[in-house]
């Protein structure tokens, strides 16, 4: 059974550039599947940031603008977010998660246990 | 964006009870509608994708039924286990989007 895992720093500097890690064990990292990073406030339901597939093809929620970038090493069996220039608002639950490709679109059935990302200087 | 509307945000309800709840879009998405459950310090669980299709390991008491604009997730004989929070998302388009949740509390 896949199991995802974030890890990365849970306190960033504002300004600076947040950067989270998902390691992927028990499954396939290749193809069938698109790789996501989803972000929840305190007391919000989740926001999609952004998803990217095995063979680095991206897309990404626009409202972030350009400071997210998402990339993937299918070696390590891991995958990765930076967000650039946070702030406060960034501060949130982040979670990686897996969406088998169908045609009904992006459904996410696996999920990491999330880890509390707080903005502060 | 595609907006997500759910419906209430938080009910009571009694074990054994049948609870529904809606998740209006403001296009017309198709099928593409996905129910998730959460609980307090979890990630949320897929529950129904595809609108009506139930996620491997997922109860049946569990059903999602409606297309676009207009979808409900239905929990029939409600279980202690049941109380969380249920959220939709639409995978229609980018940027993928949920609702706001619904909070189902014991009465």
């Amino acid at each position: 059974q896949v199991q995802l895992l974030e890890s990365g720093p849970g306190l960033v500097r504002p300004s600076e550039t947040l950067s989270l890690a998902c390691t992927v064990s028990g499954g396939s990292i290749t193809n069938n599947y698109y790789w996501g990073w989803i972000r929840q406030p305190p007391g919000k339901g989740p926001e999609w940031i952004g998803s990217i597939s095995y063979s680095g093809a991206t897309y990404r929620n626009l409202s972030l603008k350009s400071r997210v970038t998402m990339s993937i090493d299918t070696s390590k069996r891991q995958f990765y977010l930076k967000l650039s220039s946070v702030t406060a608002a960034d501060a949130a639950v982040y979670y990686c998660a897996r969406a088998p490709i169908r045609v009904a679109g992006d459904a996410f059935d696996s999920w990491g246990q999330g880890t509390v990302v707080t903005v502060s200087s | 964006d595609i907006k997500m509307t759910q419906s209430p945000s938080s009910l009571s309800a009694s074990l054994g009870d049948r609870v529904t709840i809606t998740c209006r879009t403001s296009h017309n998405i198709s099928l593409r509608l996905n129910w998730y459950q959460q609980k307090p310090g979890k990630a949320p669980n897929l529950l129904i994708y595809a609108a009506s299709t139930l996620q491997s390991e997922v109860p049946p008491r569990f059903s999602g039924s409606g297309s676009g604009p207009d979808f409900t997730l239905t929990i029939s004989n409600l279980q202690p286990e049941d109380f969380a929070t249920y959220y939709c998302q639409q995978s229609y388009s980018t940027p993928l989007t949920f609702g706001g949740g619904t909070k189902v509390e014991i009465k």
